[in-house]
């Protein structure tokens, strides 16, 4: 089926570096979505994007993040600087339509780990 | 905020059985209410949704979903081994789904 590829798998880096998870969604979906999961607790909701647009995003979102999807290429989370909070797995995902007309497409994760 | 509850955190049954997992939720406008399925180390995958109070089977899955009780579940007929994995349970509006923090089932042969 659909796959959502998220690059990289894993990465180390140390606290006030800049990084940038790549994800490269499903190539006829619309909308897109970050979510972060700490190890042992729930998948929470950060941003979403539509037509070049943040629609909405959680209190998580902090000034520290941005997204962008330049030129229909990868769908991109920047933290800069990074914190020792922000270590986490970071999901991607998309969809074709809203989330109540189709199901989201995840990708397998981006794990995080600020030293 | 939306308040998302799993129960049980984890469930052990023998192959055969049936299983059922249940989902609470905090937000009556809720719109959306789908079961996802992730093995390890793997993406979330959605196994099925429903949109209004009632009952959707699929195979042997079947989703009831009572929106008055701010409830819904998911029962696996003849479970499998196959079926161990995480099971997530996803509500909210249109563009931001709120995520349960999951039930560990293990099915074993």
């Amino acid at each position: 089926g659909p796959k959502v590829l998220q690059i990289p798998s894993h990465q180390i880096i140390d606290m006030g570096q800049m990084v940038t998870l790549n994800c490269d969604p499903v190539s006829n979906h619309l909308y897109f979505y970050w979510y972060k999961q700490i190890l042992g607790q729930q998948m929470e909701f950060l941003v979403n994007f539509y037509n070049g647009k943040v629609m909405e995003k959680s209190k998580l979102f902090k000034d520290q993040f941005s997204v962008e999807r330049p030129d229909g290429s990868y769908f991109t989370l920047k933290i800069q600087p990074t914190a020792l909070e922000d270590s986490a797995v970071y999901f991607c995902a998309s969809s074709l339509g809203a989330a109540n007309t189709g199901q989201l497409y995840f990708g397998e994760g981006s794990k995080l780990t600020v030293l | 905020q939306q308040k998302v509850q799993q129960s049980p955190e984890s469930l052990i049954v023998p192959e055969g059985a049936m299983t059922s997992l249940n989902c609470t939720f905090s937000d009556s406008a809720s719109q959306y209410f789908a079961w996802y399925r992730q093995h390890s180390g793997k993406a979330p995958k959605a196994l099925m949704s429903i949109f209004s109070n009632g009952e959707k089977e699929e195979g042997r899955f079947t989703i009831h979903l009572n929106k008055a009780s701010l409830h819904f579940s998911l029962h696996i007929r003849d479970s499998q081994p196959s079926d161990s994995a995480l099971y997530l349970c996803a509500t909210g509006g249109n563009y931001k789904p709120t995520f349960g923090k999951g039930t560990s089932l293990v099915v074993h042969p």
